[in-house]
């Protein structure tokens, strides 16, 4: 079975600027996870999506958001972009939820200047 | 408080040793929690998952959870240097809520 996978793997971006990240779970898994890795504050979660229905959220602001496919496949928008969102964001898919294994991608490494 | 603590380390044992990790959380009405192993530059992956007070063992890891104390730990015995890498203890608050991560304890195993 094909893994998590995440695109892009590397992204660029400038202050202000908004930003799309692509995540493909795994085949058969329905719940899709989003995370933010900083040295800093470590993983903090974003955000569940559950059969295209947000069904969890962390505390972040509103210019994080997300959305899931009817194939699962999910997106993370990020607009207004601030110099803290450099960050490794991390998807993550399981069979039904938060109260199973979590199986993480690759991540993204966004870097804002 | 923050609510999922880990001591950040690193934390050295020699090659063969128990290496103790711990963790406490803040939320009484967590559920569920895990174990996740981070190597350096990779991503989290399962250890161990633990739902209800006492032991959980597999293989070299055994998981303990005291949801009195809130208190969550794992133990890696015999460790390897293979074991080197941040633990990452996550709890569930409720039964779906959000996925709380503590800061990660680094272990550092010398051969």
């Amino acid at each position: 079975k094909a893994g998590v996978t995440q695109t892009p793997r590397y992204l660029i971006k400038t202050r202000g600027q908004q930003v799309t990240l692509s995540c493909s779970p795994i085949s058969g898994h329905r719940s899709v996870s989003w995370y933010q890795q900083t040295p800093g504050q470590g993983l903090q979660f974003l955000f569940e999506y559950f059969s295209e229905t947000q069904r969890n959220k962390g505390n972040f602001p509103g210019r994080f958001s997300g959305r899931q496919f009817s194939n699962s496949r999910s997106e993370m928008n990020v607009s207004t972009l601030e110099l803290g969102d450099s960050a490794l964001y991390l998807c993550a898919s399981s069979l039904e939820g938060l109260n199973n294994e979590q199986f993480f991608g690759p991540g993204t490494r966004l870097t804002v200047l | 408080q923050k609510e999922v603590e880990q001591n950040s380390g690193p934390l050295s044992v020699p090659e063969g040793a128990i290496a103790s990790l711990n963790c406490t959380y803040s939320d009484r009405v967590s559920q569920s929690f895990f174990w996740y192993r981070q190597y350096s530059g990779k991503s989290p992956e399962l250890i161990m998952s633990i739902y209800s007070n006492g032991d959980k063992e597999d293989g070299r890891f055994t998981a303990q959870l005291n949801k009195a104390s809130q208190y969550v730990s794992l133990l890696i015995r015999d460790s390897q240097p293979s074991d080197s890498a941040t633990y990452l203890c996550a709890v569930l608050r409720g039964s779906q809520g959000n996925l709380i991560f503590g800061k990660g304890t680094k272990l550092s195993v010398k051969p």
